[in-house]
């Protein structure tokens, strides 16, 4: 069974403060990983993918990988109001993607 | 450019109805695929197409779900006799890659079985 595990939340946090979201996953062999952001209502939009070990940056977004580990986190630079929505982490097994069931962000102005 | 399409938005489908679901996917994009969402849940895998050929169909729940991509473009998610079990959101992504590349999302059909 492929798994991947986030902590459901909320995570609150002020205006202007860092945000830190967390995933685990269970398969080893898993090469790709991503984050998705859906607003209520709207469907999953990618907004970091990672394939190797270490950080990668985006604007205010910086996705970590650690394999070894086994563990993906975005972190969000600078949160504002619009950055509320559920993040949501995915791993790739073959061909598809295993969802976890997302972190709700509420940034507070 | 356009992204992927999805139709119908909404659809309300009485317990034993048959419904169709159609995903457009991004213009170029070998790989689709199909999820259905809970609310308050992540996305599940349900099947994957590259091209044509339907080569994982692991995550369709019941032999009343039934996908196809004749042409290697357009696809169409079949579900006959709803279930009230099938209310869902039933979301398409399209991928350039062939395997564990970025996919993208459509808007997603909420289906509801009364």
């Amino acid at each position: 069974q492929k798994e991947v595990e986030q902590n459901s939340g909320p995570l609150s946090v002020p205006e202007g403060a860092i945000a830190s979201l967390n995933c685990t996953y269970s398969d080893r062999g898993s090469q790709s990983f991503f984050w998705y952001r859906q607003y209520s209502g709207k469907s999953p939009e990618l907004i970091m993918s990672i394939y190797s070990n270490g950080d990668k940056e985006d604007g205010r977004f910086t996705a970590q990988l650690n394999k070894a580990s086994q563990y993906v986190s975005l972190l969000i630079r600078d949160s504002q109001p619009s950055d509320s929505a559920t993040y949501l982490c995915a791993v790739s097994y073959g061909n598809k993607l295993v969802f976890g069931a997302g972190t709700i962000l509420r940034v507070k102005s | 450019g356009a992204g992927v399409s999805q139709s119908p938005r909404y659809k309300v489908a009485k317990r034993g109805q048959d419904v169709a679901l159609r995903c457009d996917p991004i213009s170029g994009h070998v790989s689709l695929f199909w999820y259905q969402q809970a609310l308050g849940q992540g996305p599940e895998f349900l099947t994957y197409f590259q091209n044509e050929a339907q080569l994982d169909k692991s995550g369709l729940p019941s032999d009343r779900f039934f996908a196809e991509r004749p042409e290697g473009s357009v696809s169409t998610l079949k579900i006959q006799r709803t279930q009230q079990e099938d209310s869902a959101v039933y979301l398409c992504a399209s991928s350039f890659a062939l395997a564990g590349g970025e996919q993208y999302f459509g808007p997603g059909t909420r289906l509801t079985v009364t």
